[in-house]
């Protein structure tokens, strides 16, 4: 069946270093990729999706790459701050466009300043 | 626009206790999801409404979990009797037709049982 894994957390980081999340799928067909974002005290809210092979998702300096041949969609961001401390999830929407999202377990990142 | 509404907030039952969560989506979104997050796990999707018809309840405990939408707005998620492991946070969400890949989620319900 489909799935996602994502690096196990926490990620700890300095205000401004780089930031990667990875995450790998498993699906068949050609499912949609997307990263949510859980701030402290709040609700899921999408940070970015990508829909087919090659697309590039980005939002609030985030991005994610949709890639096909390593089944991945690994989150990057060029310079942290101290409010992107969240729990980020990686999911894949399931076959036939229901909207059924499949989520990784999470990974939480703190940037201390 | 307002988000999606949910309630309570958080509550605390004894086991075999029966608990009931609201959740009101979007005005006008026609599909409302349902999602169970066990603490250090990803979100678990436990049933789907399109309008007041169920689009997909495969993961649903159907022996003690039941939901509905009866009018085709909001919806009522109702675990009886609850179990240690219902322990979770319980996540609506909804979206429009248009855009069913794009999801907007409430603030949970967080149930711990005793």
């Amino acid at each position: 069946g489909n799935s996602v894994t994502q690096m196990e957390g926490p990620v700890t980081l300095s205000e401004e270093a780089f930031l990667t999340i990875n995450c790998t799928y498993t699906a068949t067909g050609y499912p949609s990729l997307f990263w949510y974002v859980q701030y402290p005290g709040e609700g899921l809210q999408l940070l970015l999706k990508a829909t087919k092979a090659d697309d590039k998702g980005s939002n609030k300096g985030f991005e994610a790459t949709y890639r096909k041949e390593t089944t991945s969609f690994h989150l990057e961001k060029g310079s942290v701050q101290v409010s992107d401390s969240a729990v980020y999830f990686c999911a894949l929407s399931g076959s036939g466009n229901t909207g059924k999202l499949i989520f990784g377990q999470g990974t939480t990142l703190q940037v201390k300043p | 626009e307002a988000g999606v509404a949910q309630s309570p907030r958080y509550k605390i039952i004894e086991k075999r206790q029966s608990v009931a969560f609201w959740c009101n989506p979007i005005s006008g979104h026609a599909t409302l999801y349902w999602y169970q997050q066990i603490l250090g796990q990803g979100p678990k999707l436990l049933i789907q409404f399109q309008n007041n018809g169920v689009v997909d309840d495969s993961q649903l405990p159907k022996d003690r979990f039941s939901a509905e939408r009866l009018k085709g707005v909001d919806s009522t998620l109702k675990i009886q009797p609850a179990k240690l492991e219902d322990s979770a946070v319980y996540l609506c969400a909804s979206s429009s037709l248009s855009s069913t890949d794009t999801q907007y989620f409430g603030p949970g319900t967080r149930l711990t049982v005793l």
